[in-house]
């Protein structure tokens, strides 16, 4: 059983178009996380949100935590190639064990 | 050190081998996990370390699949009698433990299995 499902599963767009990425469960979780992840490496952290509605901004991303703490979206403005990666959410039900999403692999062709 | 250490970074071994996957995790970080990641995809869940409590196994796909951590720092992935279907990257990861739990990651162990 998963409980996080991302969509879409993948992405491919043009230079400077926007995206939304969908990260859903049923369940509710304490805290939720964005990891982007290269070929090669380990998932590195882009933010972490702890409050329903809460909406954090970095640089082009944008991340909103739903109301009910069970969803999240990662929207990206003017996407560039260097986005291009596996966009990973995860969540923790408080305690401690985290649980990633299915992922959304974006490619941003130039 | 500076970062989540795993080693091998690539092991190739044959159908019905044992393998063990060493992760060392950052210094003063009690939380340890370990997930694994087949082409491409989301992380699966294996095994949750926290401190000096019983690990969380309910990740673990099988009982050829086990993990220790000695002294609460370096942990090692064992996989007895390792199937093809047990090829992946597997992914150590390491958080302070409390908290927003910001898991840091190693780069990973590619594991194939002939």
């Amino acid at each position: 059983t998963q409980l996080l499902e991302q969509s879409p599963q993948f992405l491919s767009i043009q230079e400077g178009e926007n995206l939304t990425v969908y990260c859903n469960s049923s369940s509710v979780f304490s805290s939720l996380q964005w990891y982007r992840q290269e070929p090669g490496e380990g998932p590195v952290l882009l933010v972490t949100v702890v409050t329903g509605g809460e909406v954090k901004k970095l640089k082009r991303l944008t991340f909103q935590f739903g109301d009910a703490r069970k969803d999240s979206s990662l929207h990206i403005t003017a996407a560039q190639p260097g986005d291009t990666g596996l966009y990973l959410c995860a969540g923790d039900r408080g305690y401690q064990k985290v649980t990633f999403g299915t992922g959304t692999k974006l490619q941003v062709i130039p | 050190g500076a970062g989540v250490s795993q080693s091998p970074s690539n092991k190739v071994t044959e159908k019905g081998k044992d393998v063990e996957l060493r992760c060392d995790p950052i210094s003063g970080h009690t939380a340890l996990y370990w997930y694994r990641q087949s082409l491409g995809q989301g992380l699966e869940f294996l095994i949750y370390f926290q401190g000096n409590s019983a690990p969380d196994k309910s990740g673990l796909p099988s009982d050829r699949f086990s993990a220790e951590r000695t002294g609460g720092s370096v942990s090692t992935l064992t996989i007895q009698r390792t199937q093809q279907e047990d090829s992946a990257v597997y992914l150590c990861a390491s958080s302070l433990g409390s908290g927003a739990n910001v898991l840091t990651f190693g780069a990973g162990s590619r594991l194939t299995v002939l």
